[in-house]
């Protein structure tokens, strides 16, 4: 059973334009959603995190919403760079439950 | 180092054999995470640390694979009698403290590959 699932294995956007990514969750219980970029031989590195009392948080180019009632969470990012082109898991988490559970991951490509 | 530091970075063995993999996590950091990433896979979770203790198991997928973490630092995994299932991206993270919105920083992983 996916708790967390990402639909869409890739994304190619323009360098300059805004790249969205998805991701949609099942369990009401998930209380904090975080977004991780990975390149590749290298592990995961923590982007930008929400709280579910929240539904915006944002960090220089990166913006995070969560839309609870949808169980639905996207990353924006504008304007996108060459060096975004990464892979991005989206990761969910219920407090003192601990784990982290996360989506298959999306792989963005910034095209010059 | 600064960041969480595992080791090897990749081995490759056959299948039967044990392995251990370590992690050295975040000086200070008192929770310690193992995850695996499958080909084609998001990070699966396998077990956790708060200290010396693992308060929950549940990700480990058969009694082949163990976990210990001493003096509240380093942390090996071990899997016994390893089997080509096995062969994944095996991930490790730590966090200050439980209980918190402290985002769990990962390692570069150990690539493991079963022949």
């Amino acid at each position: 059973d996916q708790q967390v699932k990402q639909n869409s294995p890739s994304l190619s956007v323009q360098e300059g334009r805004i790249s969205i990514l998805n991701c949609d969750y099942t369990n009401s219980m998930f209380d904090y959603f975080l977004w991780y970029k990975k390149y590749p031989a290298e592990g995961p590195t923590f982007l930008i995190s929400i709280s579910s009392i929240k539904d915006k948080n944002e960090d220089g180019r990166f913006t995070v919403f969560l839309n609870k009632s949808a169980k639905h969470l996207s990353l924006h990012i504008v304007p996108s760079q060459p060096g975004d082109s990464a892979v991005y898991f989206c990761a969910a988490i219920i407090q003192g439950a601990q784990k982290l559970v996360f989506g298959q991951g999306t792989r963005l490509t910034i095209n010059p | 180092g600064a960041g969480v530091s595992q080791s090897p970075s990749n081995k490759v063995t056959e299948k039967g054999k044990d392995v251990e993999l370590r992690c050295d996590p975040i000086s200070g950091h008192t929770a310690l995470y193992w995850y695996r990433q499958s080909l084609g896979q998001g990070l699966e979770f396998l077990i956790y640390f708060q200290g010396n203790s693992a308060p929950d198991k549940s990700g480990l997928p058969s009694d082949r694979f163990s976990a210990e973490r001493t003096g509240g630092s380093v942390s090996t995994l071990t899997i016994q009698r390893t089997q080509q299932e096995d062969s994944a991206v095996y991930l490790c993270a730590s966090s200050s403290r439980l209980y918190s919105n402290q985002p769990q920083h990962f390692g570069d992983g150990t690539r493991l590959s079963i022949l």
